[in-house]
C-alpha cells in the first residue's frame, strides 16, 4: 500500500462542467504531481506542486489548474470539460530536495465526460 | 525532446515462458530509468529502477539493465506466471526543476495458464 489516496474513484460529468479531483500524499512527502492517462496510453504529466506552488507544467491548457495545501494534499481542477478529458487521472507524491525519492502513485480517479 | 519508446502489445505468453519487453529512450541529460506495472483497475506500482549506466534493477524475478550505449532498458523475466498479467510501462525521469516522469505507451502482457 503506497499511502497516496485519491477521491473520488469514479466520476461522470457533462461537457462544459467543472470538476475537482483530490489527492492526499504519502506521509512525509512534500511534492505532488498529476498525470492524465487516456485509455490505452501512458500517463502524461500535467503539473507538479512543491511547497504550495506550481513547479513545472506539461502541455495542458490553462483550464487545468491545481492547488497544494499546507498539509501537502492537492487538488486538480478542470474547467469547461471536453469529451477528450475522459481519462484516468493519477496523483503521485514524492520528496523533493537533496536526493529526490521515487514517486508513489494513487489508484487514480476515472473521469468520464459525456 | 525526451521520450520513451516501448514494444507494442499485447503480448501473450504461456506460463513459465521467457519474457522480454523492449524499451529505448531519448534524453538530453542523464535520466533515471524505471519500469512501472499497472494491474487491472489499479494505479501504477514501481517494479524496478536504475539510476545510472550499467545499473541493473530487479524485483519479483524481473530484471532490466541500464544500457547507455544503446539507450535501452529492456525488461526481462525468465519464467512468467499468470499473476504477471498486467500493463507494463517503461519510464524515465530527469531531475530538473520539475521531476516529471516520461512514460512509454505501455505493453499489455497476458499469461495463459
Amino acid at each position: 500500500e503506497t499511502g497516496v489516496t485519491q477521491s473520488p474513484t469514479h466520476l461522470i460529468k457533462t461537457r462544459g462542467q467543472q470538476v475537482t479531483l483530490r489527492c492526499s500524499s504519502q506521509s512525509g512527502h512534500n511534492t505532488v504531481s498529476w498525470y492524465q492517462q487516456a485509455l490505452g496510453q501512458g500517463p502524461q504529466f500535467i503539473f507538479q506542486y512543491y511547497r504550495e506552488e506550481e513547479n513545472g507544467r506539461g502541455n495542458f491548457p490553462p483550464r487545468f489548474s491545481g492547488l497544494q495545501f499546507p498539509n501537502y494534499s492537492s487538488e486538480l481542477n478542470v474547467n469547461a470539460l471536453e469529451l477528450d478529458d475522459s481519462a484516468l487521472y493519477l496523483c503521485a507524491s514524492s520528496v523533493q530536495g537533496v536526493g529526490t525519492t521515487e514517486a508513489f502513485f494513487g489508484q487514480g480517479t476515472r473521469l468520464t465526460v459525456v | 525532446g525526451d521520450s520513451v519508446t516501448q514494444m507494442e502489445g499485447p503480448v501473450t505468453l504461456s506460463e513459465e515462458a521467457c519474457l522480454t519487453i523492449n524499451c529505448t529512450y531519448t534524453a538530453t541529460g542523464y535520466p533515471s530509468l524505471f519500469w512501472y506495472v499497472q494491474y487491472p483497475g489499479e494505479g501504477l506500482q514501481l517494479l524496478l529502477k536504475a539510476t545510472k549506466a550499467d545499473d541493473k534493477g530487479s524485483n519479483k524475478g524481473f530484471e532490466a539493465t541500464y544500457r547507455k550505449e544503446t539507450t535501452s532498458f529492456h525488461l526481462e523475466k525468465g519464467s512468467v506466471q499468470v499473476s504477471d498479467s498486467a500493463v507494463y510501462f517503461c519510464a524515465l525521469i530527469l531531475y530538473s526543476s520539475a521531476s516529471k516522469i516520461i512514460f512509454g505507451s505501455g505493453t499489455r502482457l497476458s499469461i495463459r495458464p
